[in-house]
């Protein structure tokens, strides 16, 4: 139990567009959804923390409107990178959490290229 | 500023040997210390999570320790596999339980583990 799948698994954009993923927990219903980036050999960074219902909150130094997070079921989060640059290109990974088993579980990670 | 330090940032060791990667962490308030591993294009997955009054848990080959004191940990794995190879993180959080705002989870670099047959 406590899956959760990242979709899709990778990608390729030209730069200025705008990229959509998906983050869903498949047997368990997430309150919490927590994004985050990581770069070659670099930590995790958190990026931003979703609740169902409500507006993300977003760490300092992330720009909500370039990071558009929408939280609209307790199964399914979503990261839309707006207007990606090359320097957007990162491994994004989404982990979800819920009360009855307190603990965050992780995606498997999207790998976002942007030309 | 929350920090966690790892080391070695690589180790190289041969099938069936054992190795011990070592994590300092500052981390305030502290409650709760986390080892992951994460193979090469995935997320990482939980290996073992200690609060501040656990000293070892042990998962299958893995053993990690805590010194809450020292604010030390170490993960410990027996009789290594190939299946090992990957990046071997260690997380220390404020909060074991959160729910709403961020979690506070501070993760360190990575010990990337090689283990060659």
């Amino acid at each position: 139990g406590a899956v959760v799948s990242q979709h899709p698994s990778w990608v390729i954009c030209k730069s200025g567009t705008s990229v959509k993923i998906e983050c869903r927990s498949l047997d368990f219903q997430a309150t919490t959804m927590f994004w985050y980036r990581q770069f070659p050999k670099q930590s995790l960074m958190l990026m931003a923390t979703s609740n169902e219902g409500s507006k993300a909150t977003y760490e300092q130094g992330v720009e909500k409107d370039k990071f558009l997070i929408n939280h609209a079921s307790l199964t399914l989060s979503t990261l839309t990178v707006t207007s990606a640059h090359p320097e957007d290109s990162s491994f994004y990974i989404c982990s979800a959490w819920t009360s009855g088993i307190n603990e965050q579980f992780f995606g498997p990670g999207t790998r976002l290229t942007v030309l | 500023k929350n920090q966690v330090e790892q080391s070695p940032q690589s180790l190289i060791i041969l099938e069936g040997k054992n190795c011990t990667l070592q994590c300092n962490y500052t981390v305030s308030p502290f409650s709760n210390l986390r080892w992951y591993k994460q193979d090469t294009g995935r997320g990482p997955v939980s290996l073992t999570i200690m609060t501040f009054s656990e000293n070892t848990k042990s998962n299958g080959r893995y053993t990690a320790t805590l010194d809450a004191d020292t604010k030390q940990s170490s993960l410990h794995i027996t009789a290594s596999q190939l299946s090992d190879s990957a990046s071997y993180i260690c997380v220390g959080g404020p909060r074991l339980y959160s729910g709403g705002g961020a979690d506070g989870l501070t993760f360190g670099k990575g010990t990337h583990l090689i283990i060659q047959p």
